[in-house]
């Protein structure tokens, strides 16, 4: 079966880095995209980027542009989400996807999320 | 960036109910139309894509239906299970964007 098994919480003050895992299973890790959505405590979900594990391409919102890296390791069939210059108002779970829409945006299976909490 | 919206943001309902939720989105998205149903402290669900087709697997109580801009999402009879939140998203072009959400509660 389908699954998305990603890493623990992290704590990072302001100004830090966090990367975050998301091990694939279950299906041919190069034959579907991986997005990251990530979800503010009490608030709705947003898109961060989108990465296709056959070839490396990437896509991300330009919000995230300059301070995100969504990269793939296929020898390991693990996605990771670099995210940079962290702010207390990126405290939030990111939550991996499975994307099967060729272009992106249709997310059938998700991880279990990981909690960010970036605070001084 | 495409704006998407939900009516109503929340409500309630009883068991055995026919509840419809309406998105708007700010442009033409055609049919790239994704719904979700979310429960709290969980990953959201994959319930209804390309605005109206099922996803394997999801009960058939839950339908969606238009085009364009305006969607609406329908569960036929209310089950205690479907007590969450439900989000609309497009994936027209990026940024995909979601609806704020609707909550269905407990009448």
């Amino acid at each position: 079966q389908v699954q998305l098994m990603q890493s623990v919480s992290e704590v990072r003050k302001p100004g830090a880095s966090v990367k975050v895992s998301c091990k694939a299973s279950g299906y041919t890790f190069t034959d579907f995209g991986i997005s990251w959505i990530r979800q503010a405590p009490g608030q709705g979900l947003e898109w961060m980027g989108w990465i296709s594990p056959y070839n490396g391409n990437a896509n991300y919102a330009q919000k995230f542009q300059h301070r995100v890296t969504i990269t793939t390791d296929t020898s390991t069939t693990t996605a990771y989400m670099e995210l940079r210059s962290l702010r207390s108002d990126d405290t939030a779970v990111y939550y991996c996807a499975r994307d099967v829409s060729s272009w992106g945006g249709r997310f059938d299976y998700w991880g279990q999320g990981t909690l960010v909490t970036v605070s001084s | 960036d495409i704006q998407m919206t939900q009516s109503p943001s929340a409500l309630s309902a009883s068991v055995g109910d026919r509840v419809t939720i309406t998105c708007h989105a700010s442009q033409d998205i055609t049919n790239y139309l994704n719904w979700y149903q979310q429960k709290p402290g969980k990953a959201p669900r994959l319930l209804i894509y390309d605005a109206s087709n099922l996803e394997p697997g999801v009960p058939s109580r839950f339908s969606g239906s238009g085009s364009g801009t305006d969607f609406t999402f329908t569960i036929s009879s209310l089950q205690p299970e479907d007590f969450a939140t439900y989000f609309c998203q497009h994936y027209d072009n990026v940024p995909f964007t979601f609806g704020p959400g609707t909550k269905v509660g407990i009448k």
